[in-house]
């Protein structure tokens, strides 16, 4: 059984569009981060929340709580988006990550 | 910025052979994690340290892991006799409280 599910698994938009990246999860948390991975393989943490919303620069950050939801948004996305988005949870009380599967994202110029 | 740095970047070895991946936290950070990502899977939590002991680790890490914080800077991996299925990408992470910062990673093959 997955606990952390992304959705979609690829996506592939032009240079431009605006970009929704999904992810739900079914235990309790105490923190959710989204993350990029590039190419070569490297992480990087993008966001963490516990509620609410965060932005930085082109990328917003959402989550309902009660729902068990995040989004991560990309707006006017430019190629050098492309990278794999990862959605990965903190559990109540533990310190390790529970990671999903990750969103892969082409951004075509 | 300070960041998290791993070594070596890659390593190969041959099957039962140990090996020991080095990464040097954040200077001020308390917590230390290790993940491996398989190639093709998802992200997998291996343990996490604190206060010089583990404090967290999953089925994963069994008896051929040991993590150690030889001296203040230092925090390796040691896997004691690899197997092919060992052959994933290594991170480590730290972090003050809460918000993990990654190293660049060990890619490791086991011939």
């Amino acid at each position: 059984k997955n606990e952390v599910e992304q959705s979609p698994q690829n996506l592939t938009a032009q240079e431009g569009e605006f970009i929704t990246i999904n992810c739900s999860y079914s235990v309790g948390i105490s923190a959710l981060h989204w993350l990029q991975q590039h190419p070569g393989g490297g992480i990087v943490s993008l966001f963490m929340l516990s509620s609410g919303k965060k932005k930085h620069g082109r990328l917003i950050a959402t989550i309902n709580i009660q729902e068990k939801h995040s989004s991560l948004h990309i707006t006017a996305s430019h190629p050098r988006d492309s990278a794999v988005y990862i959605c990965a949870v903190r559990v109540d009380s533990n310190y390790q990550l529970i990671w999903g599967a990750g969103t892969k994202l082409i951004i075509k110029p | 910025e300070p960041e998290v740095t791993q070594t070596p970047s890659h390593q190969v070895t041959q099957m039962g052979q140990e090996v020991i991946l080095r990464c040097v936290p954040i200077s001020n950070h308390l917590y230390f994690y290790w993940y491996r990502q398989i190639l093709g899977q998802k992200v997998e939590f291996l343990v996490s340290f604190y206060n010089n002991e583990i404090s967290e680790k999953s089925e994963i890490f069994d008896d051929q892991f040991s993590v150690e914080r030889p001296d203040g800077s230092n925090f390796t991996l040691k896997i004691r006799s690899t197997k092919l299925e060992d052959s994933a990408m290594y991170f480590c992470a730290s972090s003050e409280l809460a918000y993990q910062y990654f190293g660049p990673g060990t890619r490791l093959l086991v011939l």
